[in-house]
């Protein structure tokens, strides 16, 4: 089974700031790789597909890059509705995981 | 519109069966990858049981926590998903979520979710 790490496990920041989110694979995985928001009472939503293909009606304040084992998400400036945890995921094989997840809060 | 709508959760003692419905709208389900997730109360995802496509052969995969417990299934007169659950403990108390795919490797329509408690 391929884990998934995230780290760091909370980012305290201010709107306007920049979020780096990190996601680390313990083996190399495909680009079937996508990342999710989620908050509270909600079901996660897809952001990014793909490694770094917005999903439909996603900001273009949300990036994904990277291969290989090492991920990021980059919110280029937050906005107050972007506090929320987020979660990466991969679809590489079965079983798909996902990541333990980043809590971005307000600082 | 996708949507998704989940159904048959609740509180059952450990040991029991409960079986979860998903109803699904705007797609035919047989045509579908299919996915059931589920959130342990203040904790991520996890992934349960997978089924392919009728086209791909309509395969089932399971999470080595569950193999042997849950089954996945579908109904295609109702365009219903189906996760029957037993010999229930504990540790699968949580919101348990159908989803699936229309973009390769990602799983971009979720339902609402249905809470399941297992009491011991």
């Amino acid at each position: 089974e391929i884990v998934l790490t995230q780290s760091p496990a909370t980012l305290s920041l201010s709107p306007g700031e920049r979020a780096t989110l990190s996601c680390r694979a313990s083996q190399t995985i495909s680009n079937y790789f996508a990342w999710y928001q989620q908050k509270p009472g909600q079901a996660p939503r897809l952001l990014i597909h793909g490694v770094s293909n917005r999903a439909t009606g996603i900001p273009a304040r949300f990036s994904g890059s990277g291969s290989g084992t090492d991920f990021t998400l980059t919110i280029s400036s937050l906005e107050p509705e972007d506090f929320a945890v987020y979660y990466c995921q991969h679809n590489t094989n079965w079983p798909h995981t996902f990541g333990g997840g980043t809590k971005v809060e307000i600082k | 519109d996708v949507q998704l709508v989940e159904s048959g959760g609740g509180l059952v003692e450990a040991g029991g069966s409960l079986r979860l419905s998903c109803t699904a709208s705007g797609f035919t389900l047989t045509n579908a990858w299919m996915s059931w997730v589920r959130q342990a109360p203040g904790k991520g995802p996890e992934w349960v049981g997978r089924l392919t496509a009728k086209a791909e052969g309509g395969t089932k995969h399971y999470a080595a926590p569950v193999e042997g417990r849950f089954s996945v299934s579908r109904d295609e007169s109702t365009n219903t998903l189906y996760l029957q659950m037993s010999s229930l403990k504990s540790d699968d108390t949580g919101v348990y979520f159908c989803i699936t795919s229309t973009i390769p490797g990602a799983w971009d329509s979720w339902g609402q979710g249905t809470l399941v408690t297992v009491s011991s």
